[in-house]
């Protein structure tokens, strides 16, 4: 199975830093990955699929980037209702992995 | 409006079975794969299982093959999670998601992610 390992678990930053979130891979996943944000309580929503395809009416504060091994997400200019958890998931071969998250927390 | 709502969950002893529903509306269902996510209490998010459009391709994690099934009717624009021989371990909330898959290469590859979601419907294992 492809693990999927994020990086870091938990981040704290202020409204209107730029935050960057990593995404290692134990193999090459092509482009075939996918961001999610999960708001407390709710459903995860996608963000980004094939790396870099902003999702339709996801604000362009989001953004990502990579290939083969190593991904990232980039918010520029933090929101508060930017406060969520992310995660990031492998398409490329089942069995689909999630990696373990990110919560991002505004100071 | 494109939507799925999950039911059937609840609290079940060790040992147990239930069936989850994940039913469909707004979107040409017999079109897309659906996946099971469960996200434990705390935890973050694990794939569970996943079916492809016309249900005669089924993929399951190495933690529940051989004791959950997945199965669809598209009359019914519903896809189904039979689960058995349930453990306190699989207390979750369990999602389904319409997944997009295509083979590449023989694999089957989800290259737009999982894209609708539905709310979710809590599974409790316990005695």
């Amino acid at each position: 199975d492809i693990e999927m390992t994020q990086s870091p678990s938990s981040l704290s930053a202020s409204v209107g830093d730029s935050v960057t979130i990593t995404c290692r891979a134990s193999q090459t996943i092509s482009n075939y990955l996918n961001w999610y944000q999960q708001t407390p309580g709710k459903a995860p929503k996608l963000l980004i699929s094939g790396t870099s395809i902003l999702q339709s009416g996801v604000p362009s504060r989001f953004s990502g980037s990579g290939s083969g091994t190593e991904f990232t997400l980039t918010i520029t200019s933090l929101q508060v209702e930017d406060l969520a958890s992310y995660y990031c998931q492998q398409g490329y071969i089942t069995p689909l992995t999630f990696g373990g998250g990110t919560k991002v927390e505004i100071k | 409006e494109v939507q799925l709502l999950e039911s059937g969950g609840g609290l079940v002893q060790p040992g147990g079975s239930l069936r989850l529903s994940c039913a469909a509306s707004g979107f040409t269902f017999n079109s897309y794969a659906v996946s099971w996510v469960r996200q434990a209490p705390g935890k973050g998010l694990q794939w569970v299982s996943a079916i492809s459009d016309t249900g005669r391709n089924t993929y399951y994690a190495d933690s529940v093959r051989g004791r959950f099934t997945i199965s669809r009717d598209n009359s019914m624009n519903t896809v189904f999670l039979q689960m058995k021989s349930l453990r306190a371990e699989d207390t979750a909330v369990y999602y389904c998601a319409k997944s997009p898959m295509t083979v590449v290469r023989g694999l089957s590859r989800n290259y737009h992610g999982m894209d609708v979601w539905g709310q979710g419907t809590t599974v409790t294992v316990s005695s």
